[in-house]
């Protein structure tokens, strides 16, 4: 099983639209987790970090359910320049909380 | 441009040969990661720097891997007798804490 399982897509969907993508993972201890964003060809970019409570970032909303190892992004009236791979990130356990464990991505596009 | 840099940016190769990869972090930063990214994956980890200490180290990274950061700034990943499965992106981010990693372009290697 992998550490971090992502469902790869990709999701089309029309401009202004609402999309939601999950993730879960496998090591229960794990401390942090993130979305990243992923253009083709391009670095990963830190989308915003995700918490228990919940948090908002504009259009985005992740959130983190630990009692099930499930993490989510919710993107709000999609835009054409959302298109890109989002990556799912968790860090590891104490002695390894800084290397990040990434989803193989789930490739949204975003049409008129 | 302040971010993270990585030279060079491509590089192609015959099967056999060394490689060298450089990485230049954020300047105040003192954490340095190295990972590899192929076609439809996540990028996996691969070793860790804290200042000039090389904390952690992936099972990915052979003993025909070794990565260096003498001075605690920039680092070097040497591949050494490159074989075609080492084709792939080789990307570095550094950070402050542990998670908010800032990735550099990465390097894509081809070997033939």
């Amino acid at each position: 099983r992998k550490e971090v399982e992502q469902d790869p897509g990709p999701f089309n969907v029309p401009e202004g639209a609402t999309v939601a993508f999950n993730c879960t993972y496998s090591n229960s201890a794990s401390q942090s987790f993130f979305w990243y964003r992923q253009d083709c060809r391009k670095e990963p970019k830190l989308l915003m970090s995700v918490y228990s409570s919940g948090n908002e970032d504009g259009r985005f909303t992740a959130q983190l359910n630990r009692a099930s190892q499930y993490i989510s992004l919710l993107i709000r009236d999609s835009k054409l320049s959302d298109s890109a791979t989002y990556l799912c990130v968790v860090t590891g356990s104490t002695g390894t909380a800084s290397k990040l464990t990434f989803g193989t991505g789930t490739r949204l596009q975003v049409t008129l | 441009d302040t971010g993270v840099s990585q030279n060079p940016r491509h590089k192609i190769t015959k099967r056999g040969q060394n490689v060298t990869f450089r990485c230049d972090p954020i300047s105040e930063h003192n954490r340095l990661y190295w990972y590899r990214q192929t076609l439809g994956q996540g990028p996996e980890f691969l070793t860790y720097f804290q200042n000039e200490a090389q904390l952690e180290k992936s099972r990915l990274l052979s003993d025909r891997f070794s990565a260096e950061r003498p001075k605690g700034s920039f680092s070097t990943l040497e591949i050494q007798r490159t074989e075609q499965g080492d084709s792939a992106m080789y990307l570095c981010a550094s950070s402050l804490v542990a998670g908010e990693q800032y990735f550099g372009p990465g390097t894509r290697l081809t070997v033939t």
